[in-house]
């Protein structure tokens, strides 16, 4: 079993609708952090986050630390938003090492 | 904007050469992480560093070396290249466990 595990792996939307891409996770952390990945492209970070909530523009991430759990949103999904997801978990020391997700490919259809 | 640099997009090599990769940061990172990324297999830690001449291995080590004489640039070495080292290799830093910023990768063909 991944310590970091999403779902779904595959996701295929309409342009307009509402996404949820979840992540558990089974290792202690001090904070989940969302990437982002285009087609060819690089990986941006997206959030951080250690607790609550966390808005930017169209796209939200929570977390819930008792129960291990984010979620990242996407409202009024564009075909722009079209790239994978990754999650990943962060851990105490301060090498800032991460444990990641298996990242989850985001197609949004015009 | 902080910018991770990385020496080349694509690279291809024959088996057993001796391979370079160098990352170059600019906003004086202590952090500075190797990755690869193949498809199924999400991205995996080769080596990082958290500071000039320090390094640690990371999941996957084998067949890699890593050298840090700057604090500004990294460097993953393939000793001797072999075909099951074709990847998207990414380099990333990062101040203390904040967010990582991540290059461009290269994309490395071993034939």
């Amino acid at each position: 079993k991944n310590e970091v595990e999403q779902s779904p792996q595959n996701l295929t939307a309409q342009e307009g609708e509402f996404i949820t891409i979840n992540c558990s996770y089974s290792v202690g952390i001090s904070a989940l952090h969302w990437l982002q990945q285009h087609p060819g492209g690089g990986i941006v970070s997206l959030f951080m986050l250690s607790s609550g909530k966390k808005k930017h523009g169209r796209l939200i991430a929570t977390i819930n630390i008792q129960e291990k759990h984010s979620s990242l949103h996407i409202t009024a999904s564009h075909p722009r938003d079209s790239a994978v997801y990754i999650c990943a978990a962060g851990g105490g020391t301060s090498y800032g090492k991460l444990t990641f997700g298996q990242g989850t490919i985001l197609t949004v259809h015009p | 904007d902080v910018k991770v640099t990385q020496s080349s997009r694509y690279l291809v090599k024959r088996t057993g050469e001796k391979v370079f990769l160098e990352c170059v940061q600019d906003m004086d990172h202590e952090n500075m992480f190797w990755y690869r990324q193949d498809p199924g297999l999400g991205l995996r830690l080769i080596y990082f560093s958290y500071d000039v001449k320090m390094k640690e291995k990371g999941d996957i080590p084998e067949g890699y070396s890593v050298s840090r004489e700057k604090k500004e640039r990294f460097s993953l070495i393939l000793e001797s290249a072999s075909t099951n080292q074709t990847s998207m290799y990414l380099c990333a830093s990062s101040w203390l466990s904040y967010e990582q910023y991540f290059g461009p990768g290269t994309r490395l063909t071993v034939t």
